[in-house]
């Protein structure tokens, strides 16, 4: 079964630091994978897709398939990057996503 | 944000009573979907709708039921609340077509408390 795990609910750095979110995934074929994020009071968005290879607010994702992996990094995190976090793969043959548990993420100043 | 709204937006309700949530999109957009968000399990999906009358059951979907009668609406329905469903919900819409696949714009959510 496609599924996505992000081991870590909650983390925590300083402002300036560099930030990693992990997300793993299980797929046997080519996965087409997304971050979603929700900030406070707003509602959950598209963060960034991994096919497109774009930065987003200085956020990139670079897609290992030999570990099947696609975190989340920045080099320099921002307090308005704290955030819950959601990797997102979609279910084959179907227009659906299955979500990670998400990573709530904190800036400290 | 995408034209999706969700009412209530704050609900408390008590175990058995039935409950409908409903979502709202002014996007034309083909499919809509709810999820439910807690702590831990991430946001999981309910139900979706690939089209007017068409519906079909996600990964959570025991003790709920939905409906699609046009475009813009997708209702959800809790037959007999109970507490185990006291959660976050979430409406997400996605428009067809495979450019931009999978992109779902999410309403605001509506925070529902089984006593």
């Amino acid at each position: 079964a496609q599924r996505v795990t992000q081991p870590e609910k909650l983390l925590s750095v300083f402002k300036g630091a560099p930030v990693e979110l992990k997300c793993n995934y299980s797929y046997s074929g080519s996965p087409e994978l997304f971050w979603y994020v929700q900030y406070s009071r707003q509602r959950l968005q598209l963060l960034l897709r991994h096919i497109s290879r774009e930065s987003i607010k200085g956020f990139t994702a670079d897609l290992n398939k030999g570990e099947t992996s696609f975190h989340l990094k920045k080099p320099f995190a921002q307090e308005e990057d704290s955030a819950m976090y959601y990797c997102a793969l979609p279910i084959q043959g179907a227009q659906k996503l299955v979500f990670g548990q998400g990573t709530r993420l904190t800036i400290n100043p | 944000d995408a034209g999706i709204t969700q009412s209530p937006r704050h609900k408390v309700t008590e175990t058995g009573t039935p409950v409908t949530l409903r979502c709202h999109q002014t996007e034309n957009h083909r499919y809509m979907y709810w999820y439910r968000q807690d702590p831990g399990h991430g946001l999981r999906l309910i139900h979706y709708s690939y089209g007017v009358k068409d519906t079909d059951k996600g990964e959570v979907s025991d003790g709920y039921s939905v409906s699609r009668s046009k475009t813009e609406d997708f209702l959800l329905t809790l037959e007999s609340a109970t507490s185990s469903q006291t959660s976050v919900y979430f409406c997400a819409t996605q428009t067809s077509g495979a450019s931009y696949s999978y992109e779902q714009y999410f309403g605001p959510g509506t925070r529902l408390t089984v006593t």
